[in-house]
């Protein structure tokens, strides 16, 4: 398949250990975040998001943790799987029709 | 079938040529996207098309040109393809309210030699 970010930050966990992904934004003005996940060959999907009046939203596995005094997002993937290898980056847009911005993206590696 | 298809899946063109990116969608979207992405700098916006008759320049629109030819499609065009316009390309649609962000395609490969 496709090598996506090949310069890309890389983590890597433990099949079983708990995963935590991290994105700062640029925009103080942003008041919606989304998180996604492009395996290798595929575009990106949709993991969870999460609004600017909300600082946690937890999906099935997946936390997300926002902290906007200091323009920072976290993913949190609990017991993390091989199939959760993927590069996972953080997208931030707002109401006043801002399309989304990407971040660069941080590679996920599951370990056996 | 995929909610968001592109077509071709993998080009190699030469350095001067015209070539064609297709994207259709079945979500019933009217927003849609194309992005480029290369490695290390994500994904980055070319143009984009809020309906049929709206059509936007995003951040990196020169060398660029789209088309939107219905609802469901929406096609980049490379006039001339040059060697730096070798990415991945990326279409994506969304609803007005940008719930759940953006469906993606699953992204057209294209080398310019």
């Amino acid at each position: 398949g496709e090598s996506v970010g090949l310069h890309l930050p890389t983590l890597s966990v433990q099949e079983g250990d708990n995963s935590i992904i991290n994105c700062a934004y640029s925009n103080s003005a942003s008041d919606y975040f989304i998180w996604y996940k492009q395996e290798s060959g595929k575009g990106p999907q949709f993991i969870i998001d999460i609004r600017s009046n909300m600082d946690k939203r937890q999906g099935q596995r997946v936390t997300v943790l926002l902290n906007k005094t200091v323009k920072h997002l976290s993913l949190q993937i609990a017991a993390t799987q091989p199939g959760d290898s993927a590069v996972y980056f953080c997208a931030e847009a707002n109401n006043y029709g801002q399309n989304f911005v990407f971040g660069p993206g941080t590679r996920l590696s599951v370990l056996p | 079938d995929a909610d968001v298809t592109q077509t071709p899946r993998n080009r190699i063109t030469k350095t001067g040529k015209r070539i064609m990116l297709e994207c259709s969608q079945t979500k019933g979207h009217d927003r849609m996207y194309w992005y480029r992405q290369d490695p290390g700098l994500g994904l980055r916006l070319i143009y984009y098309s809020f309906d049929v008759k709206d059509i936007n320049k995003g951040e990196i629109s020169d060398g660029y040109s789209v088309s939107r030819q219905a609802q469901a499609k929406f096609s980049l065009s490379l006039e001339s393809a040059i060697p730096n316009q070798t990415a991945l390309y990326f279409c994506a649609t969304s609803d007005l309210n940008r719930e759940e962000g953006y469906t993606f395609g699953s992204g057209t490969r294209l080398t310019v030699v």
